[in-house]
C-alpha cells in the first residue's frame, strides 16, 4: 500500500457543525502533515506530527484541532468554521520529518 | 523563514517544445528541493526532486538543475505533451525544520 487515503472526499458543513477529516497511511511513515489549499494557490502548512507528537502548529485558529491517535492515522476536527475556511484540505506523510512527502487526494470542504 | 519565488506564473507552449520554470529561495540552509505537479482536482504529485549535494538530475523528459551559490533551481520539461498540462509547484525544505515552503505555482498549458 503506497497511498495516503483521505475521507471524506467532499464535505459540506454549516458554521455551527462539528465534523472530522480523516487521513490514513500504511507505509510506516512517522511524519504526517495537514495542509490547506485554496484554488490556484500552493498548499499552506497547518500542522506537522512527528512520531505521533505535534511538532509544528502554524498559528492555526483553534477551530481546527488535529489529533494523531496512532502512527497510521491523522484526524482534523472542525468546529465553528467560517465560510473563508472553505478549501481543499490535504494530508501528507513522509518516512520521517525532513523527507519526501506524499499527498492524499484531499477533502474538499465547503462551509455554508 | 524560507521564501520561495517561482516564475513564470503561467506558461503556454506548443506540443513538442520545451518548458522551463525557475525558482529562487532565500534560506541558504535549505537542502532539499522537490517539484510537484497538480492536475485539476487532483493531489500534488512529486515528479522529481534534488538535494543540495547534486547539481542536476534527470528522469526521462524531466530534469532539474540547482545552483546553490545563486540559490536558484529550475525544472525543464522537454518534448512537452498535452498530459503535461497542470500546475507545477517548486518547494524548498530548510535543514532547520520540517517545513516545505512552496512557490506560488506555474500553470502550464501545452497546445496541441
Amino acid at each position: 500500500d503506497t497511498e495516503v487515503t483521505q475521507t471524506p472526499k467532499h464535505l459540506v458543513m454549516g458554521m455551527t457543525n462539528k465534523k472530522s477529516l480523516k487521513c490514513e497511511q500504511h507505509m510506516g511513515h512517522r511524519a504526517m502533515y495537514w495542509y490547506k489549499q485554496k484554488a490556484k494557490k500552493p498548499p499552506e502548512l497547518m500542522f506537522v506530527y512527528s512520531y505521533e507528537k505535534l511538532s509544528i502548529n502554524e498559528s492555526v485558529p483553534s477551530r481546527f484541532s488535529p489529533e494523531c491517535p496512532n502512527s497510521s492515522l491523522l484526524n482534523l476536527h472542525l468546529h465553528a468554521l467560517q465560510p473563508e475556511d472553505s478549501a481543499l484540505y490535504l494530508c501528507a506523510s513522509s518516512p520521517r520529518a525532513k523527507n519526501i512527502q506524499y499527498f492524499g487526494a484531499g477533502t474538499r470542504l465547503s462551509v455554508l | 523563514g524560507e521564501n520561495v519565488e517561482q516564475h513564470p506564473s503561467t506558461l503556454s507552449v506548443q506540443e513538442g517544445d520545451s518548458a522551463v520554470i525557475k525558482c529562487t529561495y532565500s534560506d541558504s540552509a535549505s537542502n532539499y528541493f522537490p517539484w510537484y505537479k497538480q492536475e485539476l482536482g487532483k493531489r500534488p504529485q512529486l515528479i522529481i526532486d534534488i538535494r543540495s549535494n547534486v547539481g542536476e538530475k534527470k528522469d526521462q523528459r524531466i530534469a532539474v538543475t540547482l545552483n546553490k551559490t545563486a540559490k536558484h533551481f529550475s525544472l525543464h520539461i522537454t518534448e512537452t505533451q498535452p498530459e503535461d498540462s497542470a500546475v507545477y509547484f517548486c518547494a524548498a525544505e530548510s535543514s532547520n525544520d520540517y517545513k516545505l515552503s512552496f512557490g506560488a505555482g506555474t500553470t502550464v498549458t501545452v497546445r496541441a
